[in-house]
């Protein structure tokens, strides 16, 4: 597609289980971002894929949350052990490159954590 | 890390005002962003700029980089302009660090 597509657009999930949201980039969007944002609140950057480079994974709220990206493609985010304050809007964006581009976001994965 | 303030937090205006939002941040950087977020919750992009200024339709971004600051203008403000608007700039300034995020504003066009 044209888009930075995510699925799934809701998950909804029992406390203690593990999660996996995905992000389809743009075809040849190097740069990736997971965005987090909880009801009525801003957005919280998590972790920042460039290229081949390390990610930026500075923004991650603990050691349960982790994410992969396979080269200039899909990325993953994993929440393991979720807790009911994971509950949140998980947003992924792409750009051409990291800084120097539009960012492109995909409509997001509600997460709902019971 | 850079940190972002965006002003005024909340705006209520009639139809047809010039509108203006107002985005400082405290470490150079290699570009800002200012974002859209509908009520339903979409975000779009509306620009991304490092210098002067940048203009689509009735929207006018400038930006200041000796001064830290940006502003995104409406013109002509339109109902359809009701949404949550934020601006974005780099972590620490630039290279590869992620984005940190205004508060956003809360604009309101009643007609």
């Amino acid at each position: 597609g044209a888009g930075v597509s995510q699925s799934p657009s809701n998950k909804v999930t029992e406390k203690g289980k593990d999660v996996e949201l995905r992000c389809d980039p743009i075809s040849g969007h190097t740069a990736l971002y997971w965005y987090r944002q909880r009801l009525g609140q801003g957005l919280e950057f998590l972790i920042y894929f460039q290229g081949n480079s390390a990610p930026d994974k500075s923004g991650l709220p603990s050691d349960r949350f982790s994410a992969e990206r396979t080269g200039e493609s899909v990325s993953t985010l994993t929440i393991q052990r979720t807790q009911q304050e994971d509950s949140a809007v998980y947003l992924c964006a792409s750009s051409l490159s990291a800084h120097l581009g539009k960012l492109f976001f995909g409509s997001g994965t509600q997460l709902s954590v019971l | 890390k850079n940190e972002v303030e965006q002003s005024p937090q909340n705006l209520t205006a009639q139809e047809g005002e010039f509108i203006t939002i107002n985005c400082s941040y405290s470490v150079g950087i290699s570009a800002l962003h200012w974002l859209q977020q509908h009520p339903g919750g979409g975000i779009v992009s509306l620009f991304m700029l490092s210098s002067g200024k940048k203009k689509h339709g009735r929207l006018i971004a400038t930006i200041n980089i000796q001064e830290k600051h940006s502003s995104l203008h409406i013109t002509a403000s339109h109902p359809r302009d009701s949404a949550v608007y934020i601006c974005a700039v780099p972590d620490s300034g630039g290279g590869a660090d992620g984005l940190t995020f205004g508060k956003g504003t809360h604009l309101i066009i009643q007609p």
